[in-house]
């Protein structure tokens, strides 16, 4: 089946660095979603990609829809202690199901 | 508008008997998902819904599994004679259709002793 590759796996940062994670399938997707989940809530959704080498922004977040269309990539810009907490990428096709990265957990030292 | 509702939040059950979970998903949309999620892990995807009919239940672990939806609407999970393999939370999400943005809902968190 398809799989979904997410790096890193985790990070520890300062307050106010940049962070970058992305997401690789060996298979293409036509649409990519980024979600953040806090200890013991459910997954929210950060911003959703649907087309080729789309760059998305909410806040201070931007995420990218690469050109192969299979991968994506979320940037968060001054990094501040409530952005801790793992976040899962997912890709997925019309009329289908998505398949979730493994996350990757982010730590951040005030 | 009302998000994704999830009952019970927690239920913890022993060994051997059925549970059943329920699902709210957001009003309209025709797509609902189910997912488990063991503790400190990813998502694992169980079963998608998209009207009443199920096209993919690839994910759902063993026969003690079951799904269904109703009315377009609400969708409960069972699981029979479960196990303590099943403790997890059992996430819910919608999309206005299959292949589209997820909603998700707050889990159920289930725990069996």
């Amino acid at each position: 089946g398809q799989q979904l590759n997410q790096s890193p796996q985790s990070m520890f940062i300062q307050e106010g660095e940049d962070v970058s994670m992305n997401c690789t399938s060996s298979s293409i997707f036509n649409t990519w979603l980024w979600y953040k989940q806090d200890p013991g809530e459910g997954p929210v959704l950060l911003i959703a990609l649907y087309k080729a080498g789309e760059l998305t922004s909410n806040g201070r977040l931007t995420a990218q829809f690469g050109i192969t269309r299979k991968d994506s990539f979320l940037n968060i810009s001054a990094s501040i202690p409530s952005d801790v907490g793992i976040y899962f990428c997912a890709g997925g096709n019309n009329f289908n199901k998505f398949y979730f990265g493994s996350g990757t957990k982010l730590n951040v030292k005030p | 508008g009302a998000g994704v509702s999830q009952s019970p939040s927690n239920k913890v059950t022993e060994k051997g008997k059925d549970v059943e979970l329920r699902c709210d998903p957001i009003s309209g949309h025709t797509a609902l998902y189910w997912y488990r999620q063991r503790l400190g892990q990813g998502l694992e995807f169980l079963i998608y819904f998209q009207g009443n009919s199920a096209p993919d239940k690839s994910g759902l672990p063993s026969d003690r599994f079951s799904a269904e939806r109703t009315g377009e609407s609400v969708s409960t999970l069972t699981i029979q004679r479960t196990q303590q393999e099943d403790s997890a939370v059992y996430l819910c999400a919608s999309s206005a259709y299959s292949g589209y943005e997820q909603y998700f809902g707050p889990g159920t968190r289930l725990t069996v002793t």
